[in-house]
């Protein structure tokens, strides 16, 4: 069975950091393109990244810089990496599956908040 | 960037059919955006329904399709069930990026 699951969110204060995994099972994260997409509270769905097969990666504007995205295929897990975190970067974090041009399996999301 | 923009919201009668639309500020949604439509309710995650403009996914209901119309992507829902209430958001591939649009607060009464 197809899963990924979410973890590492937390309450974070403005400027600081955060690493966020997704852990996959059924499948091997390297042979599938894998995004990140985040929803703030109340508000809709926002794309934030994703890394092909073979490495290479996009972001948002709103994030370029500032995350970065990566995968450990011995773990089989996905990463985002989170710097300067912003009290606008307060959301669920979901990670989800790439496949034939449309996210699949989505997980159910890790919130962060940033906030002092 | 590209904006994606929908409905806000729509209203349609249980047994009815509704279309749901999604268009670019950069011109024309064609199949080299891959449109995809992603149902979400209340509290859960969204679950995908179509991708590619018009495929649907192994678990996606048959009343569920999906298509380009006058320059935009569409989502139609045909004999429409209380269980379709939900907000209803677009995603369009625009370069190497993504980009979804606001969503589309589907109310059945």
């Amino acid at each position: 069975e197809v899963q990924v699951v979410e973890s590492g969110g937390g309450l974070v204060q403005p400027g600081g950091s955060l690493r966020l995994s997704c852990a996959a099972s059924g499948f091997t994260v390297s042979s599938y393109y894998m995004n990140w997409v985040r929803q703030a509270p109340g508000k809709g769905l926002e794309w934030v990244s994703v890394i092909y097969t073979g490495g290479t990666t996009y972001f948002a504007d709103s994030v370029k810089g500032r995350f970065t995205i990566s995968r450990d295929n011995s773990k089989n897990t996905l990463y985002l990496q989170m710097n300067s975190l912003r009290p606008e970067d307060t959301a669920v974090y979901y990670c989800a599956r790439e496949l034939s041009s449309g996210p699949d399996y989505w997980g159910q999301g890790t919130l962060v908040t940033v906030s002092s | 960037q590209t904006v994606v923009t929908q409905e806000p919201s729509l209203t349609v009668s249980p047994g009815g059919t509704v279309a749901l639309t999604c268009a670019s500020s950069t011109g024309a949604v064609t199949f080299t955006n891959y449109p995809n439509w992603f149902q979400q309710k209340p509290g859960q995650a969204p679950r995908a329904l179509i991708y590619s403009t018009s495929n649907k996914h192994s678990w996606t209901p048959a009343r569920f399709s999906g298509s380009l119309l006058g320059g935009k992507a569409a989502l139609t829902l045909s004999g429409v069930q209380p269980e379709d209430e939900a907000e209803y958001y677009c995603l369009l591939y625009s370069g190497g990026g993504r980009v979804f649009g606001g969503g589309t607060k589907l109310t059945v009464l």
